[in-house]
């Protein structure tokens, strides 16, 4: 079974400060890594793709990936009460000759002023 | 642009009754996914279409569930026999194709009473 684990949470962190988001999967194949964000009660909106080992940079977004590791976080920098939501991570695995997206179960993210 | 749309937004029905959820996905995507996602989970593949193919149906729980994209841009999810479990929001993406960045449409909340 191909697993892609998160902390569900919640995080909580005051506002400003570095929210660090992590997430571990099983499948050593894997070429290819989102951060999706999810207000409650909307879909899943794309922040970050990460392919390479190491560190790719957004704005107040980090991606992280260390596939030897098997882990890949987010880091977002100065948060905002906004960024209070869900933190989805997914990970394409190779199914049947195809690429398709494993979901870990989200973080929840609670940014206080 | 126009992104990825989902009628009906809501769709409340009786056990035993027969559903479709419409996903029409981004212009000129060739891959479509539907997935399921339920309270605290993350969304649950279903099926993957490339084009008018199923190129991956290994998430459909049952042979209840039946999905179509006859011309390759709308697809069809289709709950045969609804039962009280199948109650989720059913989510569509689309990428411009397999193993990219997905976009997700706004959902379909479904209530089996």
């Amino acid at each position: 079974q191909k697993e892609v684990e998160q902390n569900s949470g919640p995080l909580s962190v005051p506002e400003g400060a570095i929210a660090s988001l992590n997430c571990t999967y099983s499948d050593r194949g894997s070429q290819s890594f989102f951060w999706y964000r999810q207000y409650s009660g909307k879909s899943p909106e794309l922040i970050m793709s990460i392919y390479s080992n190491g560190d790719k940079e957004d704005g107040r977004f980090t991606a992280q990936l260390n596939k030897a590791s098997q882990y890949v976080s987010l880091l977002i920098r100065d948060s905002q009460p906004s960024d209070s939501a869900t933190y989805l991570c997914a990970v394409n695995e190779k199914h049947r000759g195809s690429y398709i997206p494993t979901f870990g179960r989200g973080t929840s993210l609670i940014v206080h002023p | 642009g126009a992104g990825v749309s989902q009628t009906p937004s809501n769709k409340v029905t009786e056990k035993g009754k027969y559903v479709e959820l419409r996903c029409d996905p981004i212009s000129g995507h060739t891959a479509l996914y539907w997935y399921r996602q339920s309270l605290g989970q993350g969304p649950e593949f279903l099926i993957y279409f490339q084009g008018t193919g199923a190129a991956d149906d290994s998430g459909l729980p049952n042979d209840r569930f039946f999905a179509v994209r006859p011309e390759g841009s709308v697809s069809t999810l289709k709950i045969q026999r609804t039962e009280r479990g199948d109650s989720a929001v059913y989510l569509c993406a689309s990428s411009p194709g397999g193993g990219d960045e997905q976009f997700f449409g706004p959902g379909t909340r479904l209530t089996v009473l």
